[in-house]
């Protein structure tokens, strides 16, 4: 079975800082990975995709990578902002089609 | 486009009652998935499904749980009866799952409180 673990767990930093979210997988034969942005009360915003095929993915201030063979994919926020606070999921989907979650980065972003 | 619709928002029942909440994914998609998040855990997958057909729902607990998405579109997940582990945020998501394009899209989810 796929088990998904994001580290760290929580991050504080200061606003204009860049940041690494790590998340790291155990069954590298997926077919995609899914960064999610969770605020509170909320249900989940997709950040981005990254196909199997692909190595990394850009979106404005993000930046996903993935090696699927090492079962790692990287987030990466730059010059971060107090409205990135929020907890951020990946979740990988194996080619048998289920979706797995990791337990989330929670952020914190101090002006 | 319209995104994944839930309801109730928030739900209040006590122990051993029942409960039933809705889900209207994004028009087309094929795939609809429940979620049950329990404060600051992951989403853990219960039930999904491809137009109505499950395909995968090892993790629902089917003593209590139910779910059915009729004619391939809304969804209703229930619990009979309740028990006061089951207070959680309830997430639907959808996905198109057609010409490759897999990105999943989730509702703003349903708190259940079970007392």
């Amino acid at each position: 079975k796929q088990e998904v673990t994001q580290i760290p767990a929580a991050l504080s930093v200061p606003e204009g800082e860049n940041l690494v979210l790590n998340c790291s997988f155990t069954d590298s034969a997926i077919y995609n990975l899914q960064w999610f942005r969770q605020d509170p009360g909320k249900g989940l915003t997709s950040l981005l995709l990254i196909q199997s095929s692909q190595r990394e993915q850009t979106s404005g201030r993000l930046n996903a990578s993935l090696d699927k063979s090492s079962g790692r994919s990287t987030l990466y926020i730059a010059a971060s902002q107090p409205g990135d606070s929020a907890t951020y999921l990946c979740a990988v989907r194996n080619t048998g089609n289920q979706f797995y979650f990791g337990t989330g980065t929670s952020l914190t972003v101090i002006p | 486009e319209a995104g994944v619709a839930q309801s109730p928002r928030y739900k209040i029942i006590e122990k051993r009652q029942s409960v039933a909440f809705w889900c209207n994914p994004i028009s087309g998609h094929a795939t609809l998935y429940w979620y049950q998040q329990i404060l600051g855990q992951g989403p853990k997958l219960l039930i999904q499904f491809q137009n109505n057909g499950v395909v995968d729902d090892s993790q629902l607990p089917k003593d209590r749980f139910s779910a059915e998405r009729l004619k391939g579109v809304d969804s209703t997940l229930k619990i009979q009866p309740a028990k006061l582990e089951d207070s959680a945020v309830y997430l639907c998501a959808s996905s198109l799952d057609r010409g490759g394009n897999t990105e999943a899209f989730f509702g703003q989810g349903t708190r259940l409180t079970v007392v």
